[in-house]
């Protein structure tokens, strides 16, 4: 069965930290892999799309890579602030044209 | 439109009642999905538009959801009979031609409450 797993579920931080949050994939032949964020009573707001040929992407303090083989994924949030407190989503896309998402991981950055 | 639109943002139905959302994807994308996210958890997939084409509603939970795109635009997911189980929010996508280069554009969602 194709799973998408994010670890941890949630995680409080200091303003001005990096961090790093992870998905992981049961199967590894996939179409892309989209980062989301989500806010409280909000749509989805994409991040970051990496296609099964690229090994990362970059969009200003937001890093996201990609290791296909290993099936996992991690984003690294560069000198933390306290808007960048939200939910954040992994979701891949394999054969089917639909995304399946992680449970995500709830931030809470910390004046 | 610059942006997936979805109406109504709130929804309120009593046990029983139907309920129609709809979703105004942006313009040109001929992909279409619904999502279903229930509290603290990510999002389902329900079913997906080609343009008018239902080409998968294996995510649709049971034969009280119903969802169409008839002229492969605006879309409309409806539910019958609505039950508590129902509550969460639906969540609509779209996307540029399929060719799995795209990313998705998710709209804000319609917060359904079924009481």
């Amino acid at each position: 069965k194709q799973e998408v797993t994010q670890i941890p579920a949630a995680l409080s931080v200091p303003e001005g930290e990096n961090l790093v949050l992870n998905c992981s994939f049961t199967d590894s032949a996939i179409y892309n892999l989209q980062w989301f964020r989500q806010d409280p009573g909000k749509g989805l707001t994409s991040l970051l799309l990496i296609q099964s040929s690229q090994r990362e992407q970059t969009s200003g303090r937001l890093n996201a890579s990609l290791d296909k083989s290993s099936g996992r994924s991690t984003l690294y949030i560069a000198a933390s602030q306290p808007g960048d407190s939200a939910t954040y989503l992994c979701a891949v896309r394999w054969g089917r044209r639909a995304l399946t998402f992680g449970s995500g991981t709830r931030l809470q950055v910390q004046p | 439109g610059a942006g997936v639109s979805q109406s109504p943002r709130y929804k309120v139905a009593k046990r029983g009642q139907d309920v129609a959302l709809r979703c105004d994807p942006i313009s040109g994308h001929v992909s279409l999905f619904w999502y279903q996210q229930a509290l603290g958890q990510g999002p389902e997939f329900l079913t997906y538009f080609q343009n008018e084409a239902q080409l998968d509603k294996s995510g649709l939970p049971s034969d009280r959801f119903f969802a169409e795109r008839p002229e492969g635009s605006v879309s409309t997911l409806k539910i019958q009979r609505t039950q508590q189980e129902d509550s969460a929010v639906y969540l609509c996508a779209s996307s540029r031609p399929d060719r799995g280069h795209y990313g998705y554009t998710f709209g804000s969602g319609t917060r359904l409450t079924v009481v």
